[in-house]
C-alpha cells in the first residue's frame, strides 16, 4: 500500500533540545516538502527536496535543517535555534515540483 | 514574490446552497493553481487542479488570469463538503504557497 509516513504523531521536546521529525515514502516521488501548520497561517513551507542530496530552503527554514540521502527520506531537524517550534508539521511528496502532492498525517510537536 | 489570498477564513452556507470559495494570486508568471481539502481528522489531499480542467466532487474551479482569481464553486452544498479548504499556487521550480484556507460548515 503505497503512501507517505510521519512519525511519531505526537511529539514533546523540553526547551533547548533537537528533535528530528520522520517522513518516509514509497511512491518513488522525487520531490519532498516539509510545512508548519499554525491556526490561521495556512501552511507555510520550511523546506523542499527534488532530488536526493539537494533541498532549498523554503520561507521558514529558520532554526531547522533536513537531509536527503535516500530518495524516500525526508527527515526534519528542529533545533533549539527556532524560537516557536510547537506546531503541527506536514510533510509532502510530489513527481515532480508542480504536479500534485501526496501529505502525510503530520506530527504534533510540543515544546515544553 | 508569489502569493495565495483567501479572504474569507469562515463560509457558512444552507445544504443546496450554492458555494464559492475565493481565492486571489499573485505572480507575474504563468501560474499552475491548486485546490486542497481537509476534512475532519484526514490528511490534507488534493481536490483539483487547474490545468486537468476536471470537477471533482462537484466542485469546479476557473482560472481568471484577468482577475488573478482561481474561486472553487459547486452549485448544491453538501454537508460532507464541510472542510478546510485551501488554494495553493505553483511557480515555476518551486514548491507549492499555500493561502490561510477558508472553513467550510454546511448547515442542514
Amino acid at each position: 500500500d503505497g503512501g507517505i509516513t510521519q512519525s511519531p504523531k505526537y511529539l514533546f521536546r523540553k526547551e533547548g533540545q533537537n528533535v528530528t521529525l520522520s517522513c518516509e515514502q514509497n511512491l518513488n516521488h522525487d520531490a519532498m516538502y516539509w510545512y508548519r501548520q499554525d491556526p490561521g497561517q495556512g501552511l507555510r513551507l520550511i523546506y523542499y527536496s527534488q532530488i536526493v542530496n539537494d533541498f532549498q530552503k523554503g520561507d521558514i527554514a529558520e532554526g531547522y535543517s533536513v537531509s536527503r540521502e535516500k530518495k524516500e527520506s525526508f527527515p526534519l531537524t528542529v533545533t533549539s535555534a527556532q524560537k516557536n517550534p510547537t506546531a503541527f508539521y506536514l510533510c509532502a511528496s510530489s513527481i515532480r515540483d508542480n504536479y500534485g502532492y501526496t501529505f502525510g498525517s503530520g506530527t504534533r510537536l510540543t515544546v515544553v | 514574490a508569489q502569493r495565495v489570498t483567501q479572504p474569507e477564513k469562515l463560509l457558512s452556507v444552507f445544504k443546496g446552497a450554492p458555494v464559492e470559495l475565493k481565492c486571489n494570486y499573485s505572480y507575474s508568471g504563468s501560474p499552475e493553481l491548486f485546490w486542497y481539502v481537509q476534512y475532519s481528522r484526514q490528511r490534507l489531499q488534493l481536490l483539483l487542479r487547474h490545468i486537468s480542467r476536471e470537477s471533482i466532487k462537484g466542485f469546479t474551479a476557473d482560472l481568471n488570469k484577468g482577475e488573478t482569481s482561481f474561486h472553487l464553486k459547486k452549485p448544491f452544498a453538501q454537508e460532507e463538503d464541510s472542510a478546510m479548504y485551501y488554494c495553493a499556487l505553483s511557480a515555476q521550480g518551486y514548491a507549492l504557497n499555500f493561502g490561510k484556507g477558508t472553513s467550510l460548515l454546511v448547515t442542514p
